[in-house]
């Protein structure tokens, strides 16, 4: 079982705020960067969110992330149809030199 | 263009082994750590091991360490995952995957589209 939490799901309706949150401690998030990935549906990850805040170039900006504490959370501004996956919080564990992948969030448009 | 190709994925009988190969290319494969994501059918995404750019340190999740051995061969741009002992709990989709650090992993930034390991 993975020591970061997410809810299983998340919904809203287009156009929405949708806010996925990550939950762990102060020797995994509270120490380390958050990763953020998203996972269409049949398809590889692909990298949402780096080091807390960052988004790599080509994804749009209506993805942000955020951290405090011991906790992360990723925000959806303007929900779209295309949206619709299984989002993954992460972390290396520098204390451990391991990653750690969060159980996952299915989002749904409703 | 980033491009990550796994192959070696098959059907294999408990205990037995099998190597999984990926071929990288479109980037300095040796600037790269690169890791090993595996996801079993209709679950999350589970880490594997990690190699770093010089292939000196290696890492790897609790359930596999002693059994699987993760190494590259940077002249030719190849990482490979010898999985050996093989139990039905490592039936997954394995994935290839590079990150954007030599020696200091975190950022994986890009995903190869994966090969499917089933032990039965």
């Amino acid at each position: 079982q993975s020591v970061l939490t997410q809810p299983p799901s998340a919904s809203g309706t287009p156009g929405q705020r949708v806010t996925i949150s990550c939950s762990g401690g102060t020797s995994n998030i509270g120490s380390d960067y958050v990763y953020w990935y998203q996972q269409l549906p049949r398809t590889a990850p692909k990298l949402l969110i780096y080091s807390n805040t960052q988004r790599p170039s080509g994804v749009p900006g209506r993805f942000s992330g955020s951290k405090s504490d011991t906790s992360a959370s990723l925000a959806i501004d303007g929900l779209q149809s295309e949206d619709e996956a299984d989002y993954y919080c992460a972390i290396w564990d520098d204390s451990l030199s391991k990653y750690v992948f969060g159980t996952g969030t299915k989002v749904t448009v409703l | 263009e980033v491009k990550l190709v796994e192959s070696g994925g098959g059907v294999v009988q408990p205990g037995g082994s099998l190597r999984l190969s990926c071929a990288a290319s479109g980037f300095t494969f040796d600037a790269s750590a690169m890791h090993w994501v595996r996801q079993a059918p209709g679950k999350g995404l589970e880490w594997v091991a990690t190699i770093t750019g010089d292939g000196v340190s290696s890492y790897y999740v609790d359930s596999v360490t002693g059994r699987f051995t993760v190494s590259r061969d940077n002249s030719k741009n190849f990482l490979s995952l010898q999985m050996s002992s093989l139990r039905t709990e490592d039936t997954a989709i394995y994935y290839c995957a590079r990150d954007t650090y030599k020696w200091n992993p975190g950022t994986i930034a890009d995903w190869g589209q994966g090969t499917l390991v089933t032990v039965s």
